[in-house]
């Protein structure tokens, strides 16, 4: 199995731009997850999904942040205008429903720089 | 609601001393308990998960963790430390749900 995939890897954008982070989870896992993790703040759950459905988004930071899941195999995290406190690595990370606990497998990041 | 405390930020060993990172839960219900561990410029890889019977798990790269409910416990360790074993780890809990909670993580530090 591949992993989770995301692009891109690094993206380095100007203040007040569109930013489009990718992902595509493992085949057959029906969580996705959105994750942000910064030095000052760790490792903050941003959104996630069940089925291609939102579950719980009171991680996203605010209105600028959207994350859409059109299929089971893609998912999209956008910040639209990005600012410079939204500099962060971005992981994206996806689970099966299981009986025996619930591991999720993360992706290896995309690391976001605003200036 | 579950939490997760890592005690110290840090932990520095010599290669072959014993290694333990610490982690205390707070969970209303029986836990699903996890350790990650992310190596420099990764995401997080699983190392080990209690979820239920046998209280001490056996993850990969030799270390294990032991699951104590009256301390509300679930302490890392591996008995002798190797430089490839740098890196950042972190324990996380799920109240049966597929929502994790993260602790702050630990980094730690091999010397030679």
């Amino acid at each position: 199995d591949a992993g989770v995939i995301q692009s891109p890897r690094h993206e380095v954008t100007e203040m007040g731009q569109e930013v489009t982070l990718r992902c595509k989870p493992i085949s057959g896992h029906d969580y996705l997850f959105w994750y942000r993790q910064t030095m000052m703040r760790g490792l903050e759950l941003l959104i996630y999904f069940n089925n291609n459905v939102p579950i719980d988004d009171s991680g996203m930071p605010e209105d600028r942040f959207s994350a859409k899941m059109p299929n089971a195999s893609f998912s999209t995290l956008k910040i639209q205008p990005s600012e410079p406190r939204d500099s962060a690595v971005y992981f994206c990370a996806s689970s099966r429903t299981s009986g025996q606990g619930y591991e999720q497998y993360f992706g290896p990041g995309t690391r976001l720089t605003v200036t | 609601a579950q939490s997760v405390t890592q005690l110290g930020s840090h932990v520095s060993v010599s290669e072959g001393a014993l290694v333990l990172l610490r982690c205390n839960y707070s969970s209303s219900v029986p836990p699903y308990l996890f350790w990650y561990v992310q190596y420099p410029n990764q995401g997080l890889q699983l190392l080990l998960k209690y979820t239920t019977g046998a209280t001490l798990v056996k993850g990969i790269n030799g270390f294990e963790a032991e699951f104590k409910k009256s301390e509300t416990s679930f302490h890392l360790t591996k008995p002798s430390a190797h430089m490839s074993d740098a890196a950042e780890y972190f324990c996380a809990v799920s109240e049966g749900f597929q929502k994790l909670v993260f602790g702050t993580g630990t980094r730690l530090l091999v010397s030679p």
